[in-house]
């Protein structure tokens, strides 16, 4: 079974550019979320979504984050523009169901931003 | 206060001990308990999960989980160089739609 895709591994950009990122969930997952991990922090929720629905994005920074899960498979995190607080390790996951056996996440992108 | 708060170390302990990793939770109504570890630049990975009080083993890790008081355990018994990661508490269910997780606790297994 393949695993769940992310890319790019890395990012560096300056402070109010934009920046996305790509997954794509293992195949047959309903459901996927994308994670922020800050060094030394655990995974922080940013958006739920059930196949191409948005189940939870309360703790999406809506002024600069936006998400999209086109077709209920491939999702893109964008941030525009972004902050030097932005540094981080975004995490996407997928699940079958509702998570309740766990998730399998991907090995996500670090961003740096300057 | 903080959904799932968990000793966040640094932790080094020499290889064969037994290592007991430990977090709370505020959320009574969460109804199951995973253990994800992170390497370095990789995401997590699930180690083990359960759904109830009581302890779960899988080869030399026990997970345990005491509901009436909220707290969740980890124990790696001979601990080799290889379990040097950060692990990762985590817990839902109930109204909670998604995981919420622990800050994570870095553990360095020393040869």
């Amino acid at each position: 079974e393949a695993g769940v895709a992310q890319s790019p591994r890395y990012k560096i950009i300056e402070k109010r550019q934009s920046v996305a990122f790509w997954c794509n969930p293992i195949s047959g997952h309903a459901t996927l979320y994308w994670y922020q991990q800050i060094l030394g922090q655990g995974p922080k929720l940013l958006i739920q979504f059930q196949n191409n629905g948005v189940v939870d994005d309360s703790q999406l920074p809506k002024d600069r984050f936006s998400a999209e899960r086109l077709k209920g498979v491939d999702s893109t995190l964008k941030i525009q523009p972004a902050k030097l607080e932005d540094s981080a390790v975004y995490l996407c996951a997928s699940s079958f169901s509702q998570g309740e056996n766990g998730y399998t996440f991907g090995s996500g992108t670090r961003l740096t931003v300057v | 206060q903080k959904e799932v708060e968990q000793d966040p170390g640094p932790l080094s302990v020499p290889e064969g001990a037994i290592v007991s990793l430990n977090c709370t939770y505020s959320n009574s109504a969460f109804q199951y308990f995973m253990w994800y570890r992170q390497y370095s630049r990789k995401g997590p990975e699930l180690l083990m999960y359960t759904y109830s009080s009581g302890n779960k083993e899988d080869g030399r890790f026990t997970a345990q989980v005491d509901k009436s008081s909220k707290y969740i355990s980890l124990f790696i018994r001979d601990s080799q160089p290889s379990d040097s990661a950060t692990y990762l508490c985590a817990t839902g269910g109930g109204s909670a739609r998604q995981l919420t997780f622990g800050s994570g606790t870095q553990l360095t297994v020393l040869p």
